[in-house]
């Protein structure tokens, strides 16, 4: 079945580092894929998306490519803050049409 | 804030009590989910509504039982619960449902922390 599979948290980094979150899928097809951050006591909301191969999603300095070679859809960030700190999720939209999330990667992001 | 309200933010309860959870969207969305987020696990699934019917049930255990009055609310009711269902619920919104092709976003409440003692 259709599946999401991220690195293992939690990371912590120095304010202004790079910052890579893995993410591979498992899907028929090309599915939608997506990020969402969990900042703390806050619900889910989506960071970025990409709908097909190559595709870019970017957002507040983050930014993840559609790999199809790879079934990888990577999270990158140049310099992070320390109002980065958050849960991030990597998602596909399924065959049944519903998000399937990975299990999400705890940022924590040091001044 | 998302437009999506979660009531209670917090609730502890014993084995043997009934309680309910709360979900309010103000998007004018057609779809609603429940969905459990647990330590080191991923994103469960536990239903989905779609103009108010019940559209998806992932094998959810009897002692959740949902209910969705209209498009705009969403309850959790909650019986005999075990201590393993102990962690965050969250509601979410759509449009719609999607289909496997769209980009189309949840979005999502602020979640209610459970925990069953």
């Amino acid at each position: 079945g259709d599946s999401v599979t991220q690195m293992e948290g939690p990371v912590t980094l120095s304010e202004e580092a790079f910052l890579t979150i893995n993410c591979t899928y498992t899907a028929t097809g090309y599915p939608s894929l997506f990020w969402y951050v969990q900042y703390p006591g806050e619900g889910l909301q989506l960071l970025l998306k990409a709908t097909k191969a190559d595709d870019k999603g970017s957002n507040k300095g983050f930014e993840a490519t559609y790999r199809k070679e790879t079934t990888s859809f990577h999270l990158e960030k140049g310099s992070v803050q320390v109002s980065d700190s958050a849960v991030y999720f990597c998602a596909l939209r399924g065959s049944q049409g519903n998000l399937i999330f990975g299990k999400g990667t705890k940022l924590s992001v040091k001044p | 804030e998302t437009g999506v309200t979660q009531t209670p933010r917090h609730l502890v309860m014993g084995m043997t009590n009934k309680k309910s959870l709360k979900c309010e969207q103000h998007l004018g969305h057609n779809a609603m989910y429940w969905y459990k987020q647990s330590a080191k696990k991923p994103l469960e699934l536990m239903f989905v509504y779609n103009f108010k019917e019940q559209t998806e049930n992932n094998s959810v255990p009897s002692r959740f039982s949902p209910e969705c009055p209209n498009s705009s609310h969403l309850f959790l009711h909650l019986h005999t619960l075990q201590p393993e269902d102990s962690a965050l619920y969250l509601c979410a919104s759509s449009q719609d449902p999607g289909t496997p092709s769209t980009n189309e976003k949840l979005f999502f409440g602020s979640g209610t922390q459970l925990s069953v003692l």
